[in-house]
């Protein structure tokens, strides 16, 4: 029961800067942005979440467009430990995750 | 700090055995848990989620089930494996905002 569409697949050269893509149109008020990646044969792991201002970590930046129905993960300078797949969800405090298929990030040499 | 503890890495089990998935967490209280799967090449699952001791919701009925005997603890089990429990499962955790994950445990069934 996915809520979110993302391409299948995107390419970046290393530390150039990604823009992954992530389009929710049927968000609702109270539901959270979150983005995960998961590497080959691990759990996913968080990068970022936010509700409506940008945000920023150390792992990367969160846009989220100003009607809420979309939202960019920005890495800074892509590695090639970045490449992995990446999961936009939308969530409520306290509700479950549902994934969808994700991007699958390929970083460049 | 919070851990999520997850077993065994890896198992190759025969079809129609019993199996028996353990997951624990340390360092909060009243967490809810989540059973996932992911197939080979494919995205991730919601098997069961539990928010109390004894409380299991299933998302999708299927030849397996979950239960809660402690707040940190939770186990998914089958009684007969079919070929198609084959999969990577993952159990997480949450109180508020945000997921953990465990490492993950694949499951072969031979």
């Amino acid at each position: 029961d996915a809520k979110t569409t993302q391409p299948n697949s995107m390419e970046s050269n290393e530390e150039e800067p990604v823009h992954l893509p992530c389009n929710h149109s049927t968000i609702s008020g109270t539901d959270y942005i979150h983005w995960y990646r998961q590497l080959p044969s691990q759990g996913p792991e968080y990068v970022i979440h936010g509700l409506t201002s940008n945000v920023n970590n150390r792992m990367a930046s969160l846009a989220i467009a100003e009607d809420r129905k979309s939202s960019t993960l920005i890495l800074h300078r892509a590695t090639l430990r970045d490449a992995a797949v990446y999961y936009c969800i939308l969530s409520n405090t306290g509700n479950q995750f549902y994934f969808g298929t994700g991007t699958s990030l390929t970083v460049i040499p | 700090s919070q851990t999520i503890h997850q077993w065994p890495a890896t198992l190759v089990q025969p079809v129609g055995s019993p199996l028996s998935l353990e997951c624990t967490v340390e360092g909060t209280s009243n967490p809810n848990l989540y059973w996932y799967r992911q197939a080979a090449g494919r995205g991730l699952q919601l098997l069961f989620y539990s928010v109390g001791i004894g409380q299991i919701s299933s998302e999708v009925p299927q030849n397996l089930s979950a239960s809660r005997p402690q707040d940190r603890q939770f186990i998914l089990s089958s009684k007969k494996l079919l070929l198609s429990d084959s999969g990577f499962y993952l159990c997480a955790w949450s109180r508020r905002v945000g997921y953990t994950f465990g490492s993950g445990t694949r499951l072969t069934v031979v």
